[in-house]
């Protein structure tokens, strides 16, 4: 398994634009979560999802902030208008059923300047 | 508010030392406490993981130290190793989310 795949690696955008980062989880996997990474703030849950559907969406920032999950391979996190201050590393990680080990991707590094 | 405590922020150690690593937190529904080891420009990957039924764990040079009443837990890293200079976070999981420290940046010289 190639493990979870995250994409873009880096981005680099203008203040105001929109950013999309993508990820594909472990398959069979049956939750999905995003994190932020900051040296400010340590790595913060987003959002989470089971099966799809989104859990618990109160880590996201603001309404700028979006995540969805079309299907059990796909997940993005949209940020729209983008502002310097999202800059970070984003992580995706997934899991199986409770107590079990979340497996992280890459991370996504974005810089809004 | 971090929900667990994490400390120290850095360490140095000398090559063949041991490394110890500190974490406290207060909700008792935690269920599962992991460690993870960050490299630059990785993602965390998974160390080590210990239930709060079980007192102690050891995967290697790896020992988790787990006391329920007191609330804290920590990581031993034994005979410690260059490539064992990384970053470590400890994390506590309830209802399907885990927790993070703030991370420790150990070091250690040859």
């Amino acid at each position: 398994d190639a493990g979870v795949i995250q994409s873009p690696r880096h981005e680099v955008t203008e203040m105001g634009q929109e950013v999309t980062l993508r990820c594909k989880p472990i398959s069979g996997h049956d939750y999905l979560f995003w994190y932020r990474q900051t040296m400010m703030r340590g790595l913060e849950l987003l959002i989470y999802f089971n099966n799809n559907v989104p859990i618990d969406d109160s880590g996201m920032p603001e309404d700028r902030f979006s995540a969805k999950m079309p299907n059990a391979s796909f997940s993005t996190l949209k940020i729209q208008p983008s502002e310097p201050r999202d800059s970070a590393v984003y992580f995706c990680a997934s899991s199986g059923r409770v107590n079990t080990e979340a497996f992280f991707g890459q991370g996504t590094r974005l810089t809004v300047v | 508010q971090q929900q667990v405590k994490q400390s120290p922020q850095s360490l140095i150690v000398q090559k063949g030392g041991i490394s110890i690593i500190n974490c406290a937190y207060e909700n008792t529904a935690f269920d599962y406490f992991p460690w993870y080891q960050q490299f630059p420009g990785k993602g965390p990957a998974l160390l080590i993981a210990i239930r709060p039924d079980v007192s102690e764990k050891k995967e290697g040079r790896f020992t988790i130290s787990f006391n329920k009443s007191a609330k804290q837990f920590s990581l031993h890293i034994m005979d410690s190793q260059p490539g064992d200079s990384a970053t470590y976070f400890c994390a506590a999981h309830n209802d399907y989310k885990l927790s993070f420290g703030a991370g420790t940046t150990v070091t250690v010289r040859a």
